[in-house]
């Protein structure tokens, strides 16, 4: 089973500044990498796949970089409606799928 | 506008069964594989199960294998998580989720989730 491990388990920030998330895969998952967003007590809500495509909808500010063990989401200027926690997920050698354990962006 | 309502959670004693039943709108729903996912109170996700659009294959998460059975009804467009034998680590607000692979295969990834249903194993 891969082990997806983030970093910072929380990150705190002031809105407009940027954030930066890390995702890190026990082995290569190549670019088949997920982001989430969830807001407490919703759904989560997929952002980036293929580890640095924009999902339907979801705004420049956010981009996803990284391929095979290393990844990175990026918020380029913090809004309010952006504090939330921050999935990452694996879908290259399944199943399972997994999950990292999540980065919550808060309010500095 | 693709809608995804889950139902049938509940509070269940441990070694009890329990079906969730998650209903679809908006797509095309035999040509998406589909999953579910848990989330235990305050911690991660967990992906349990998922089924290709037909229902020819299925997988699981070792942690449920042998007691969660995943099914779907096209003709109903509606997912279903029959669970047995269940147990206190299995309490979990449990999320079904469309896959965006295409023609009903896997994709691994999910662009849509239900608002989940909330299940409780205590006695």
């Amino acid at each position: 089973e891969i082990v997806m491990t983030q970093s910072p388990a929380t990150l705190s920030v002031s809105p407009g500044e940027r954030a930066t998330l890390s995702c890190r895969a026990s082995q290569s998952v190549s670019s088949n990498l997920a982001w989430y967003q969830q807001k407490p007590g919703q759904a989560p809500r997929l952002l980036i796949y293929g580890a640095s495509t924009r999902a339907t909808g979801i705004p420049a500010r956010f981009s996803g970089s990284g391929s095979g063990t290393e990844f990175t989401l990026t918020i380029s200027s913090l809004q309010s409606e952006d504090f939330a926690v921050y999935y990452c997920q694996q879908y290259n050698n399944w199943p399972p799928y997994t999950f990292g354990g999540g980065t919550k962006v808060e309010i500095k | 506008e693709v809608q995804l309502l889950e139902s049938g959670g509940g509070l269940v004693q441990p070694g009890g069964s329990l079906r969730l039943s998650c209903a679809a709108s908006g797509f095309t729903f035999s040509s998406y594989a589909m999953s579910w996912v848990r989330q235990a109170p305050g911690k991660g996700l967990e992906w349990v199960s998922a089924i290709s659009g037909s229902g020819g294959s299925t997988y699981y998460a070792d942690s449920v294998k042998g007691r969660f059975t995943i099914s779907r009804d096209n003709s109903k467009n509606t997912l279903y998580l029959q669970m047995n034998s269940l147990r206190a680590e299995d309490t979990a607000v449990y999320y079904c989720a469309k896959d965006l692979g295409a023609y009903g295969d896997y994709g691994g990834y999910f662009d849509y989730w239900g608002q989940g249903t909330l299940v409780t194993v205590s006695s």
